[in-house]
């Protein structure tokens, strides 16, 4: 079965430092993994996806993430944190056809000037 | 504009009340699916459909029922609400299934069940 779990509920930074938000994973075969962004109240926006090419994915708003399979991880990075950064964050896990997607719990990232 | 549309956006009602939410998109997407967000949850999946009739179970998928009668909607019911199941629901599509496409998510339905 395919699970995630994101190691922090709330991540604080100040403007300008670097960001980590970090989701391990569990999944029976060659993962595709997502990280979804969530600003408040609205849907959610795709942020970068992994799908066995690359293991360094590069996303939009300047962050990325690299899949390290010994680690089962995902944790997505950004040099220099922005104020409209400020999201709730969510790493997601497909199954093997594409159809079904696991999310993490979420990691509400504070941006702080 | 491409969008996944949801109606209503918010929505109180009381137990056993049978009830629908709409989601209708404009993007010719074969897959789309249901998701309920609760605090300390993340989402989990409802139903996903793959196209025109074709529907399957998510995660949780309990006191729901779908119909995919149309590429472009696919609406969720409730037909014996209980306060179980308020929650904030998003509906999403993609363009096919099989495939690591991104999801497209519409803004969102609050729904109270008292």
């Amino acid at each position: 079965a395919q699970s995630v779990t994101q190691l922090d509920s709330h991540v604080s930074v100040s403007e300008g430092t670097p960001v980590l938000l970090r989701c391990n994973y569990s999944s029976s075969y060659s993962p595709s993994l997502f990280w979804y962004v969530q600003h408040p109240n609205k849907g959610l926006q795709l942020l970068l996806k992994y799908t066995s090419a690359a293991t360094l994915v590069k996303g939009i708003n300047g962050f990325e993430a690299e899949f390290k399979k010994s680690e089962t991880s995902f944790h997505l990075t950004k040099p220099s944190a922005h104020m409209s950064d400020a999201a709730e964050y969510f790493c997601v896990v497909s199954d093997n056809n594409f159809n079904k997607f696991y999310f993490g719990s979420g990691t509400k990232l504070n941006v702080k000037p | 504009e491409a969008q996944v549309t949801q109606n209503p956006r918010y929505l109180i009602t009381v137990t056993g009340k049978k009830l629908t939410v709409t989601c209708s998109q404009n993007m010719n997407h074969e897959y789309m699916s249901w998701y309920r967000q609760d605090p300390g949850l993340g989402l989990r999946q409802i139903y996903y459909s793959m196209n025109v009739e074709v529907t399957d179970k998510g995660d949780v998928p309990e006191g729901y029922k779908v119909s995919r009668k149309e590429k472009r909607n696919f609406p969720l019911i409730l037909e014996s609400p209980s306060p179980n199941q308020t929650s904030l629901y998003f509906c999403a599509s993609s363009p096919t299934w099989g495939l690591s496409y991104e999801q497209y998510f519409g803004p969102g339905t609050r729904l109270t069940v008292t």
